[in-house]
Parts: C-alpha cells; sequence; structure tokens
C-alpha cells in the first residue's frame, strides 16, 4: 500500500507570515492517464473536511488565492502566503491514484 | 445547494449491527462514485468503502471486507453503509463523500457518530 508521509505534525505560525506543508509518497501518484491525484483538504475544529486542491495545483471555488499547491511524482506542497487566523485546523493531503490514501494531518495554529 | 447528509449513528454493541445512510441532494446522484471515510476520535480520516456511479461495482478498505457493505439506491439518491460485526475500532465520525474522479472528495457530510461499546 501507498504511505502518505506528511511534515511537520504541527505548525505554529504568526498571522501574516507563509506557511508550507510537505506531504511525501512512497510511490509515484502519477496515473495511466497523466494526471497526478494529489488532494489537499482543511479541516476546521469540529467540522467536516474541506478541499482547497485537487490534481496537485488546482484550487476549488471560493478557496483563497493565498492557498496554492505544487509537486509532482512522490513530494507535494501546500503553502499559505499569509496565514490568517481563519486558517487555523488540520490539513491533509490525500493520494487518489491508487486506494485513496490520508497522510497523517499537519495542524496549523497561531503563535 | 449541492449537499449530501447522514444519518443513523449511535451506539451500538460489539458484534452487533448499525445502518448508515446518506441523502443525496442538488446534484445528479447517479453521476458520481460515492465513499464511506471515518475519522476515529482525535485521529486521522480513512476511506471505509467505495461505489461506482451504478452501483456494479464495490471496493473496502481490508479491516472491514467482509463485514461492511455500501449500497446505493439511485431512485431515492441514497447512500447506505450497512455494517456487522461491529468492533471498538469501527468507533468513528462517519462521513458520505462525493468522488468526482479519482478519490477527489469534493462534498462532504456533517457525519455521523458511530459508538461501539458494551
Amino acid at each position: 500500500d501507498v504511505v502518505m508521509t506528511q511534515s511537520p505534525l504541527s505548525l505554529p505560525v504568526t498571522l501574516g507570515q507563509p506557511a508550507s506543508i510537505s506531504c511525501r509518497s512512497s510511490e509515484s501518484l502519477e496515473h495511466s492517464d497523466g494526471n497526478t491525484y494529489l488532494t489537499w483538504f482543511q479541516q476546521r475544529p469540529g467540522q467536516s473536511p474541506r478541499r482547497l486542491i485537487y490534481k496537485v495545483s488546482n484550487r476549488d471555488s471560493g478557496v483563497p488565492d493565498r492557498f496554492s499547491g505544487y509537486g509532482s511524482g512522490t513530494d507535494f506542497t501546500l503553502k499559505i502566503s499569509r496565514v490568517e487566523a481563519e486558517d487555523v485546523g488540520v490539513y491533509y493531503c490525500m493520494e487518489g491514484t491508487h486506494w485513496p490514501i490520508f497522510g497523517g494531518g499537519t495542524k496549523v495554529e497561531i503563535k | 445547494e449541492v449537499q449530501v447528509v447522514e444519518s443513523g449513528g449511535g451506539l451500538g454493541q460489539p458484534g452487533g449491527s448499525l445502518r448508515l445512510s446518506c441523502a443525496a441532494s442538488g446534484f445528479t446522484f447517479r453521476d458520481f462514485w460515492m465513499s464511506w471515510v471515518r475519522q476515529a476520535p482525535g485521529q486521522g480520516l480513512e476511506c471505509v468503502a467505495k461505489i461506482k456511479d451504478d452501483g456494479t461495482e464495490t471496493y473496502y478498505m481490508d479491516s472491514v471486507k467482509g463485514r461492511f457493505t455500501i449500497s446505493r439506491d439511485n431512485a431515492k439518491n441514497l447512500l447506505y453503509l450497512e455494517m456487522n460485526s461491529l468492533r471498538a475500532e469501527d468507533t468513528a465520525v462517519y462521513y458520505c463523500a462525493r468522488d468526482p474522479h479519482c478519490n477527489a472528495y469534493d462534498i462532504w457530510g456533517q457525519g455521523a457518530m458511530v459508538t461501539v461499546s458494551s
């Protein structure tokens, strides 16, 4: 099975500063159709997960443009250009190329 | 509004059964694969089961194979999860999620809490 490893586990950030979350897969996520099915979700405290980014870098409708995703193969990154208070929560990457496997999550909190 | 709403959670006995339902609205349900994703208390997310748009294919995570059954009624826009031989480790919030393609879940329900305890 594919293993998805996120780092860091916890990310204290100052408001207005950037934040980056790394996600690594144990094997390539490139699908036979040429796409790479790496998705990022945000889960705010007490809420359901919300999709932010799909196919590595495509931002969902309504997601602020301070969120961006990039990467390829086995290494991926979610970047928040300037953290705001509403960004507090746990962020998960998920591979969808094979059986859907989620990373362990990164908790973003304000310093 | 595009949404999915779970129901049917609650307390189940070890070895017992529970059935979850998910009502879909605001989109053409029969056009989408659907999944059940669970989250144990304080833990991460894991996909429990998924079903093809027409219901002809189903897939399960190893630990629930033979115990859980995912099904759907496209005429009623309903998704189900029948859970048998419940174990304490099945305790979790169970989310219904829409899958537009390759597991990129774009719509999630509010979740249904399942607690397995005697």
